[in-house]
C-alpha cells in the first residue's frame, strides 16, 4: 500500500537559518501533498500545499518542491523564527481511493 | 478550520466504560475523518465517512465505532474492547474525498 516516509524525526536548526524536512511516498499516482503543522497541544494546521502539475510553490518563507520521477518532496522554511518550533508532517493522497496518507512527523526545533 | 470543533476538550474514563467522542463541522463538508495520536507519534486513521450514512474502517478501528446520520456531524465510540484507549483524537474534514483536510482541536482521553 501507500507509504510515506519523512526524514528527519527531529531536527534542530540555529534561528535564522533554514531547515528541510523531506518525504518520499511509493504510489506513483498520487497528485496532492499537503503539509501540516502542529504545535503542542494543538490541532495540525494546513500551512502549504502542492499538485502534482507544479515544481515548487512557495509563500512567504516557506517552500514545497515536488519530484515526480524520484516521488519526493521537500518543505522549506527559510529565515527560521522561534514560532517555527513545532512537529511539522507531510502527506499524500493515494491514487486508488483518494485517501490521505500522513508521514510521521518532524519535531523541528529552533534554537536562540 | 474554526468550523470544526470537537467535545469535550478532556475526558476521563474508567476501565471497561464506553465514551464517545463529538465532532461537527459546519462547513458543508462531504467527508469526516477520526484519527488517533499518541505522544511523539503521527496519526493514525480510526474511521472515515465519504457521505452520510456511510463510513470505512481506517487503519486501527478494533475497539472504536462511528456512525454518520448527519453531514454535520460524526461521533466516535471507544468501546471497552479497545485495550489502550489514552490517546490524543483528531476529527477532521475535507470539502470531498481526498481533498484539503482541517481538522478540530482533539480530544484527550484519559482511561484511568
Amino acid at each position: 500500500g501507500e507509504n510515506v516516509e519523512q526524514h528527519p524525526s527531529t531536527l534542530s536548526v540555529q534561528e535564522g537559518d533554514s531547515a528541510v524536512i523531506k518525504c518520499t511516498y511509493s504510489d506513483s499516482a498520487s497528485n496532492y501533498f499537503p503539509w501540516y503543522k502542529q504545535e503542542l497541544g494543538k490541532r495540525p494546521q494546513l500551512i502549504i500545499d502542492i499538485r502534482s502539475n507544479v515544481g515548487e510553490k512557495k509563500d512567504q518563507r516557506i517552500a514545497v518542491t515536488l519530484n515526480k520521477t524520484a516521488k519526493h518532496f521537500s518543505l522549506h522554511i527559510t529565515e527560521t523564527q522561534p514560532e517555527d518550533s513545532a512537529v511539522y508532517f507531510c502527506a499524500a493522497k493515494r491514487g486508488r481511493d483518494d485517501k490521505i496518507i500522513f508521514g510521521k512527523g518532524t519535531r523541528l526545533h529552533i534554537l536562540p | 478550520d474554526g468550523g470544526i470543533t470537537q467535545s469535550p476538550k478532556y475526558l476521563f474514563r474508567k476501565e471497561g466504560q464506553n465514551v464517545t467522542l463529538s465532532c461537527e463541522q459546519n462547513l458543508n463538508h462531504d467527508a469526516m475523518y477520526w484519527y488517533r495520536q499518541d505522544p511523539g507519534q503521527g496519526l493514525r486513521l480510526i474511521y472515515y465517512s465519504q457521505i452520510v450514512n456511510d463510513f470505512q474502517k481506517g487503519d486501527i478501528a478494533e475497539g472504536y465505532s462511528v456512525s454518520r446520520e448527519k453531514k454535520e456531524s460524526f461521533p466516535l465510540t471507544v468501546t471497552s474492547a479497545q485495550k489502550n484507549p489514552t490517546a490524543f483524537y483528531l476529527c477532521a474534514s475535507s470539502i470531498r474525498p481526498g481533498d484539503t483536510q482541517y481538522f478540530g482541536p482533539g480530544t484527550r482521553l484519559t482511561v484511568l
